[in-house]
């Protein structure tokens, strides 16, 4: 039982560049979220899914677009790199609303150069 | 004003000692409180929901105080293992926010 994965665990890109940060859960698991936790700073939401289908903006959600295709997946995409972007990124599922247990997975290092 | 702040720390402990450290909040109406571990350089678990009674797991005790909006954990008994960053998490109107985390760190 993996739990939650988050692919790249790092990843360098130059400014202006695109990627997708891919996020999977095997537990079955409706809600499913996206974090960026920068010193200092606790995490900050930029998106999130209720549902297979279905997202939402957080916090923080300039610059970066999420598809939810399939349940067990999200995915964060950057268009256009910037380094205000560097961070750690987290993904994060949970049964039910904010209220349930997040469970995290081990995190994606971005760097903007 | 931030609407979770948290002392950073580090809190330098002795093993075996007893460490306690709080969090405020801003929303009155909140109504969920969790503690989060986070050791270095890894993903957040959760460590114990904080419910309005004060409840304890192991050597770990959690208090909320409505009145003066705050959330406490206290460690009794501080293992090496316990080092880590400790993250209060509030809920409130459908959002969930994090605390910037509070670093412990038990030397032998």
């Amino acid at each position: 039982n993996a739990g939650v994965t988050q692919t790249p665990k790092f990843r360098v890109l130059k400014t202006g560049q695109s990627m997708t940060l891919l996020c999977a859960q095997d537990m079955n698991h409706e809600y499913m979220y996206w974090y960026r936790q920068d010193p200092g700073m606790g995490l900050r939401l930029i998106h999130y899914s209720v549902g297979e289908g279905t997202t939402a903006k957080g916090e923080v959600p300039d610059g970066y677009n999420v598809s939810r295709l399939k349940k067990q997946n999200f995915l964060l995409g950057l268009e256009s790199a910037a380094p205000s972007q560097t961070s750690v990124y987290f993904c994060a599922s949970s049964y039910g609303a904010v209220q349930e247990t997040q469970y995290f997975g081990p995190g994606t290092r971005l760097l903007v150069l | 004003r931030k609407e979770v702040e948290q002392d950073p720390g580090p809190f330098n402990v002795p093993e075996g000692a007893t460490v306690a450290f709080n969090c405020t909040y801003s929303n009155s109406a909140s109504q969920s409180f969790f503690w989060y571990r986070q050791d270095c350089r890894k993903e957040p678990k959760l460590l114990m929901s904080v419910y309005s009674s004060g409840n304890e797991d192991g050597r770990f005790t959690a208090q909320l105080n409505r009145a003066s909006q705050y959330i406490s954990l206290l460690i009794r008994d501080s293992k090496l293992s316990d080092s880590a960053t400790y993250l209060c998490v509030v809920t409130g109107w459908g959002k969930l926010q994090f605390g910037a985390g509070t670093q412990v760190v038990v030397t032998p």
